[in-house]
């Protein structure tokens, strides 16, 4: 079963505009992980953030975790065409190796 | 350099035969994760090698379902006596080390029981 759980599980904005999406999960964890998978292509990583940290960016993306509310979100700036995918969390529960996926968000940028 | 390599890229093949899905890592890399994906759906974990060892089978469905890592590099997933329930997107990533990682993915074998 899906540990992580996306919402919105669709989302459609408009170029230059602002993404968010939510991760939510159910069990104490290491790390959280973000990726994205354009259609019928391998998932390619994007951001990790450790349980310990609050806030992470990298270009045009910024993760938050809140470890007390078992929540992350992925806030994708000045969206582009280009950025169009589908886009899920990814957890691996402490004591564990293995990776939990979420049920994914699709996002559509229309140019 | 090389990313990771999934072969075949589609195998369509009928109820009851077996079947052997291989998956070439990145070289150096340790940990190697084996995933089924469902069309529209996230990927859903089925097995976990670290070196050549299986540390994590839990995900795996069923006992028709086996993964091997021997050399601690290349690994094949091999489903016996397949069903139609079977048809997916198998996926295989590896990762530099065991946690805290990111995992490269490689584009997919997609299986088709007719």
């Amino acid at each position: 079963s899906q540990q992580g759980e996306e919402d919105p599980q669709a989302l459609s904005i408009q170029e230059g505009e602002n993404a968010t999406m939510n991760c939510s999960y159910k069990t104490s964890i290491n790390n959280l992980q973000w990726y994205r998978q354009n259609s019928g292509r391998g998932l390619v990583h994007l951001i990790l953030i450790r349980s310990n940290e609050r806030e992470k960016h990298s270009g045009r993306l910024r993760v938050t975790l809140d470890t007390s509310k078992k929540s992350s979100s992925l806030l994708i700036t000045a969206s582009r065409a280009a950025d169009t995918a589908s886009y899920f969390c990814a957890t691996d529960a402490q004591g564990t190796y293995k990776y939990i996926f979420g049920t994914g968000t699709r996002l559509k940028v229309l140019a | 350099g090389a990313g990771v390599s999934q072969s075949p890229r589609y195998k369509v093949t009928k109820r009851g035969q077996d079947v052997a899905l291989r998956c070439d890592p990145i070289s150096g890399h340790v940990s190697l994760y084996w995933y089924r994906q469902a069309l529209g759906q996230g990927p859903e974990f089925l097995t976990y090698f670290n070196y050549e060892a299986q540390q994590d089978k839990s995900g795996l469905p069923n006992d028709r379902f086996s993964a091997e890592r021997p050399e601690g590099s290349i690994s094949t997933l091999t489903i016996q006596r397949t069903e139609q329930r079977d048809s997916a997107m198998y996926r295989c990533a590896s990762s530099l080390g065991q946690r805290g990682q990111p995992q490269h993915f490689g584009d997919g074998t997609r299986l088709s029981i007719l």
